[in-house]
């Protein structure tokens, strides 16, 4: 059946490192993919989405690179900050409602 | 605007009782759906909505029932609590399919 992997399940950097989250569809036909970022008591949160049209998408620290040949997208995350520890998720969708989510990965950034 | 309002944040059942988990958005949102997160699992779809009147299964809907009478309301019923549904339940809402899906806090559900 349809599957997200998503690497790592933690993940440690210092204060102004980059940090990078690696997520695999299994799917071909899906052709939306965003990123959740949950904190601690509270629901997820899209911080940016990617579609199949698009290789790269940006928005100030964060962006996306997806590589449909692969079935790998990827989330990139430049000067962390210690706001930016929480659990993130990646998710694939085929154009409908039904998001499948990877298993997450928990972010520390270290002061 | 408060966006997707889960109620009761907490929950304690012992093993058969049932319960309804509460979900309302004010967003005027056609799609709705409830996830549950367990450790190292992620979200897993439960059920969800495409409108009034329209509900369908998830991945694992098994020990759950919806209903949707309002575009507003999504209730989730558990028909006999068991031990492993013990999860946090979030609801999510969503403007049109694949798109952003707003979530609510999520209930976190004890069966003992």
């Amino acid at each position: 059946g349809e599957n997200v992997e998503q690497h790592p399940s933690t993940l440690s950097v210092q204060e102004g490192d980059s940090a990078v989250i690696k997520c695999t569809y299994s799917d071909s036909a899906s052709n939306y993919f965003p990123w959740y970022k949950q904190e601690l008591g509270k629901g997820p949160q899209l911080i940016i989405d990617i579609r199949s049209n698009v290789g790269e998408k940006k928005d100030q620290r964060i962006a996306v690179t997806l590589n449909k040949t692969a079935k790998h997208f990827s989330l990139h995350i430049t000067e962390t900050q210690p706001e930016d520890s929480a659990v993130y998720f990646c998710a694939a969708s085929k154009g409908t409602y039904k998001y499948i989510f990877g298993t997450g990965t928990r972010l520390k950034v270290l002061a | 605007n408060a966006g997707v309002t889960q109620t009761p944040k907490f929950q304690v059942l012992k093993t058969g009782q049932s319960m309804t988990l509460q979900c309302a958005q004010d967003m005027n949102h056609e799609y709705m759906s409830w996830y549950r997160q367990d450790p190292g699992m992620g979200l897993r779809l439960i059920h969800y909505s495409v409108g009034a009147g329209i509900t369908d299964q998830g991945e694992v809907p098994n020990g759950y029932n919806v209903s949707r009478s309002t575009t507003e309301d999504f209730p989730l019923r558990l028909l006999s609590a068991a031990p492993s549904q013990t999860s946090v339940y979030f609801c999510a809402s969503s403007y049109s399919q694949a798109g952003e899906a707003f979530f609510g806090q999520g209930t976190r559900l004890t069966v003992v």
